[in-house]
């Protein structure tokens, strides 16, 4: 079964440092989304794409984060510098395409912790 | 209006047993409301999911219950089973929209052997 790779699967970093996540979504899903999961809480968007174009990242905090999905296909989100408060699971989740009932499926995620 | 509220936080349940878990939202423009199953370690994976257009939908020991007049919906786990264990996530969208998920808060189900 086609599943949705995330790597690396933990990072710790130390505060101001910059740190990548890297996802490759399943193959031929064309919406490509970054989700925030703080501890006890639901995951949060931070930002969707469209093949390689931007739909929303009205949650991106873009002073340190950045994300892009150049060939429309895997997708590096970026955070620099990194804060303490940046601590948090780091869900990539793609689906076939956009719209609000289309399944989507979740990567394993990013356990970022910063000290 | 944009907030899914959900609860209980935590639940305990004993196998056999009924879990339930409520979620209750403001926005009247969310149609489509899917609910998550999240194991440690993993990520969420879809496990069922309505549009207001039914009361219910029952997917073998999982049922959602529907009520668009209130602006709520339930998950129902029916006989839990101690494999049942995880965190369950209720969330809401816009289908028509570009897709972004609203999540609740998140409930921690412990089923007990």
């Amino acid at each position: 079964e086609a599943e949705v790779a995330q790597s690396p699967r933990y990072k710790i970093t130390e505060k101001s440092q910059a740190v990548a996540f890297w996802c490759d979504p399943i193959s031929g899903h064309a919406t490509l989304y970054w989700y925030r999961q703080i501890l006890g809480q639901g995951p949060e968007l931070l930002v969707q794409f469209q093949d390689e174009s931007v739909v929303d990242d009205s949650q991106l905090p873009k002073d340190r984060f950045s994300a892009e999905r150049l060939k429309g296909v895997d997708s590096t989100l970026k955070i620099q510098p990194a804060e303490l408060g940046d601590s948090a699971m780091y869900l990539c989740a793609s689906s076939l395409v956009p719209g609000g009932a289309y399944e989507q499926y979740f990567g394993p995620g990013t356990r970022l912790t910063v000290t | 209006q944009q907030q899914v509220k959900q609860s209980p936080q935590s639940l305990i349940v004993q196998k056999g047993g009924i879990s339930i878990i409520n979620c209750a939202y403001e926005n009247t423009a969310f149609d489509y409301f899917p609910w998550y199953q999240q194991f440690p370690g993993k990520g969420p994976a879809l496990l069922i999911a309505i549009r207001p257009d039914v009361s219910e939908k029952k997917e073998g020991r999982f049922t959602i219950s529907f009520n668009k007049s209130a602006k709520q919906f339930s998950l129902h786990i029916m006989d839990s089973q101690p494999g049942d264990s995880a965190t369950y996530f209720c969330a809401a969208s816009i289908a028509g929209n570009t897709g972004k998920l609203i999540f609740g808060q998140g409930t921690t189900l412990q089923v007990k052997p």
